[in-house]
């Protein structure tokens, strides 16, 4: 299947510092990338799903200020947490939808804040 | 609006018997697709099979199987010849008519599968 990868898998940061995620398609061009949140024994919750050249829209309830998202090109996405807390302790996890219309999932990013 | 629900919090099977995961979805898109993902601990997401709902064949990709019941708005999985290394954590999900823009998944909560030597 086709590759995405996300980096860094995992980040611990203070609290009040801001984290840039990155999402990329390896092997494909993504014209849609979604970004999601999943805490523990949950179901993955969509935050966002990001666009090439256009600006990323945000499911009712996620904080475009705080999670601000970048989609410079077909193969990168990029995902900011602004001013991280320790609530935004989470894992977020990235995928890109191909030209078959299936989405592809990075390996995630566990993000502690302290 | 979408909705996937998936009944089975847990199941436990031995390994190399059958298993069939459930899935129910509500939608009033009249075209849609489902997808079956597949969660290891390490938290990667894997995708597994792929069902459109014009599809007039079940959906199989090697060991896996979607029984797609349209009419009782169904589409469960099975794994058949289960291995230790299916253990993990599986989500049914829901993709919307795609001319309309409604590209998101929607996830069911889960069921996690554990194989028993």
């Amino acid at each position: 299947g086709a590759v995405v990868s996300q980096h860094p898998s995992r980040v611990i940061c203070k609290s009040g510092t801001s984290v840039k995620i990155e999402c990329r398609s390896l092997d494909f061009q993504a014209t849609t990338m979604f970004w999601y949140r999943q805490f523990p024994k949950q179901s993955l919750m969509l935050m966002a799903t990001s666009n090439e050249g256009s600006k990323a829209t945000y499911e009712q309830g996620v904080e475009k200020d705080k999670f601000l998202i970048n989609h410079a090109s077909l193969t990168l996405s990029t995902l900011t947490v602004t001013s991280a807390h320790p609530e935004d302790s989470s894992f977020y996890i990235c995928s890109a939808r191909s030209m078959r219309e299936t989405q592809y999932f990075g390996p995630g990013t566990r993000l502690l804040v302290l | 609006a979408q909705k996937i629900t998936q009944t089975q919090p847990g199941m436990f099977v031995q390994e190399k018997e059958a298993v069939t995961l459930d899935c129910t979805y509500d939608t009033s898109d009249p075209s849609y697709g489902l997808f079956w993902y597949k969660q290891p601990s390490s938290g990667e997401m894997i995708f597994l099979i792929y069902q459109g709902s014009y599809d007039q064949q079940n959906a199989t990709e090697g060991r896996y199987s979607l029984n797609f019941q349209k009419a009782r708005k169904s589409a469960n999985l099975v794994i058949s010849a289960s291995q230790l290394g299916d253990s993990a954590m599986y989500f049914c999900a829901m993709r919307g008519q795609l001319r309309q823009g409604a590209q998101k998944l929607v996830f069911g909560q889960g069921t996690r599968l554990t194989i028993n030597p």
